[in-house]
């Protein structure tokens, strides 16, 4: 079975902070993606990345960097953390090619609370 | 006009009915569609994926695709109480991206 495992289940901080949310997958997938998921919005793509060192920006990406220094880890990086960036956090990831379908596999999530 | 279009719900239905949960998307250039169950507090796990126009059967689900009409659709027969969940749409149109709609969800009523 896939897993993709996100290192916090809940986090707490402070306005300011700098907020570090780690994601790993142990299938060898190429593609990895982080959403942020709000009551009414759905999910929203903030950045995702194709390869080891590569990022693209989504949909959302302000506020937010990214980092893919090996294949099975992706990070999110909050570089000054805010109340608007209070939501959960959700890390997937997808094989590439045809053959995978486009089937992207969760993480548990992150709760993040920004006080 | 949103990219995904869902009823948010509650969709409510009594145990053992059959549940039918609606989307409409945007993009004709869509290939591939998918529904995916959230369980309150957890994250979001494939139930089915279609790419064909037409029917496509899994165990007690069923999704259907109408491209000309731009519209999917998922029906859970005899619904259980463990069905209860937000479902959520996706479609991915190429290259790396999947658009997710905001989820219905489904109340099941013993």
């Amino acid at each position: 079975d896939v897993k993709v495992t996100q290192s916090s289940r809940y986090l707490v901080k402070r306005t300011g902070e700098k907020v570090f949310l780690e994601c790993v997958q142990d299938m060898d997938h190429e593609n990895m993606f982080w959403y942020r998921q709000d009551p009414g919005l759905g999910l929203r793509l903030i950045y995702f990345s194709y390869d080891v060192k590569m990022k693209e920006k989504g949909d959302i990406p302000e506020g937010y960097s990214v980092s893919r220094e090996k294949k099975e880890r992706f990070s999110l990086i909050l570089e000054s953390a805010s109340t608007n960036q209070t939501s959960m956090y959700l890390c997937a990831s997808t094989r590439k090619g045809p053959q995978a379908k486009n089937i992207q596999y969760f993480g548990a999530g992150t709760r993040l609370s920004v006080l | 006009q949103k990219e995904v279009e869902q009823n948010s719900g509650p969709l409510s239905v009594p145990e053992g009915a059959i549940a039918s949960l609606n989307c409409t998307y945007s993009d004709r250039g869509s290939q591939s569609f998918f529904w995916y169950r959230q369980y309150s507090g957890k994250s979001p796990e494939l139930i089915m994926f279609i790419y064909s126009n037409g029917d496509k059967e899994d165990g007690r689900f069923t999704a259907q695709l109408n491209k000309a009409s731009q519209y999917v659709s998922l029906l859970i027969r005899d619904s259980q109480p463990s069905d209860s969940a937000t479902y959520l749409c996706a479609f991915h149109t190429g290259g790396f991206k999947t658009i997710f709609g905001a989820g219905t969800r489904l109340f099941v009523k013993a």
